[in-house]
């Protein structure tokens, strides 16, 4: 049991480039978010997803596309990278709404 | 709409000392109530958890109590060792409105023990 997984740990890119960060669970949990932590900023969600077909916009999705093919998979693409996105990204999942999150080791990314 | 908000660090303390990190929330609803830890180089960890007023979460010497009336989760450590060490954040979520299952963070608060 791996819990949350994600790839790549540290990714640099170049404005206007695309990237997707993987997120992967082997825990068969429904519930699965993407949060980015920024200095003196706490974590913010970007987007969720309470299914598998079905996701849904956090407090700051502008710049970010995800998708839920199957219940394991949950990636988050940045369709033309800025500055601005330079962060720490956390997937996470739960089994169900209110209960315990699981967070994955994170990517650190750098937007030059 | 729903939000955190934590002391602000950084907090330095020395070992077996007592530590409070004060956390107060704004919520419609019944939100549930949560610490998470980070240790460096690392992600979020669930260090206790609260589901309903007057509950008790504790874990590793850890206690926080859910007071609805003061709308407060206080993180408290009776005597702190240089392993705690992180950065602490409280969260809550909220089975009121659209985002069930999601999290809202207070900033966080780096918490440093020395020997």
């Amino acid at each position: 049991n791996a819990g949350v997984t994600q790839t790549p740990k540290f990714q640099v890119l170049k404005t206007g480039q695309s990237m997707t960060l993987q997120c992967a669970q082997d825990m068969n949990h429904e519930y699965m978010s993407w949060y980015r932590q920024d200095p003196g900023m706490g974590l913010r969600l970007i987007h969720y997803s309470v299914g598998a077909g079905i996701t849904d916009q956090g407090e700051v999705p502008n710049g970010y596309n995800v998708s839920r093919s199957t219940t394991e998979d949950f990636p988050l693409r940045l369709l033309s990278a800025a500055p601005s996105q330079t962060s720490v990204y956390f997937c996470a999942s739960t089994i169900d709404g209110g209960d315990t999150q699981y967070f994955g080791p994170g990517t650190r990314l750098t937007v030059l | 709409g729903n939000s955190v908000t934590q002391m602000e660090g950084p907090v330095t303390l020395s070992e077996e000392a007592f530590l409070t990190i004060n956390c107060t929330y704004t919520a419609t609803g019944y939100p549930s109530l949560f610490w998470y830890v980070q240790y460096p180089g690392e992600g979020l960890q669930l260090l206790l958890k609260a589901t309903k007023a007057d509950d008790k979460g504790s874990n590793k010497g850890f206690e926080a109590t859910y007071r609805k009336e003061t709308t407060s989760f206080h993180l408290e450590k009776g005597s702190v060792q240089v392993s705690d060490s992180a950065v602490y954040f409280c969260a809550l979520t909220s089975n009121y409105g659209g985002s069930q299952g999601n999290l809202i963070f207070g900033k966080g608060t780096k918490l440093s023990v020395k020997p």
